[in-house]
């Protein structure tokens, strides 16, 4: 069955410390990726996005992910993290076919950051 | 400014008293979609939209209409909402390609006594 895995519900980093977020999918084909951020109160915001081409993608706010196929995983990073990026953030995977793809969400990481 | 807006934000209604909740994008967008989110669950999809006319159930329909009669507007019904509706929903919007990614309005935060 399709699914996305996040596997830290919960992580709490020093602002100014570096940030990697793991996301895990199960899906048969080449999928979509997806990396989106709550901010508390607040709607969901596309931080970058992969279908194709170079599997390293830049997204906004000094966010960066990385996909890798052999490991089934689409890790997003930060080299420095700001205490503005305390927020939900989610993985989600596009599955299906043609323009009617589905996305299947993680449960999300809560991130804290420390002053 | 492009943007899924959606109305109202805070909701507290009683069981069975019908409710409409609006969501209405200004970027011409053709797949429209609803998801409720709660704790522990995550997001799940309630309906979607490919275009005009054009809807379909998602995960957790039950409970739920949903019409789309013009482009920009996507409302969701709730025609005798039940305690268990409370959730926070959220409406989102993409173009037809499925490799871009959603924008999503601010959310509704439903509470059913």
């Amino acid at each position: 069955a399709q699914s996305v895995t996040q596997p830290d519900i919960h992580i709490t980093v020093s602002e100014g410390a570096s940030l990697e977020l793991r996301c895990n999918y199960s899906y048969g084909a080449t999928p979509y990726l997806f990396w989106y951020v709550q901010s508390p109160g607040q709607g969901l915001q596309l931080l970058l996005k992969y279908f194709s081409g170079d599997t390293l993608v830049q997204g906004i706010k000094g966010f960066e992910a990385e996909f890798k196929r052999s490991q089934s995983s689409f890790n997003l990073r930060k080299p420095s993290v700001h205490w503005s990026d305390a927020a939900e953030y989610f993985c989600a995977v596009g599955a299906g076919a043609g323009n009617n793809r589905k996305l299947i969400w993680g449960l999300g990481t809560s991130l804290a950051v420390n002053p | 400014e492009a943007q899924v807006t959606q109305n109202p934000r805070y909701l507290i209604t009683v069981t069975g008293k019908k409710l409409t909740v609006t969501c209405s994008q200004n970027m011409n967008h053709e797949y429209m979609s609803w998801y409720r989110q709660d704790p522990g669950l995550g997001l799940r999809q309630i309906y979607y939209s490919m275009n005009v006319e054009v809807t379909d159930k998602g995960d957790v329909p039950e409970g739920y209409k949903v019409s789309r009669k013009e482009k920009r507007n996507f409302p969701l019904i709730l025609e005798s909402p039940s305690p268990n509706q409370t959730s926070l929903y959220f409406c989102a919007s993409r173009l037809q390609r499925a490799g871009d990614g959603y924008t999503f309005g601010s959310g509704t935060r439903l509470t059913v006594v």
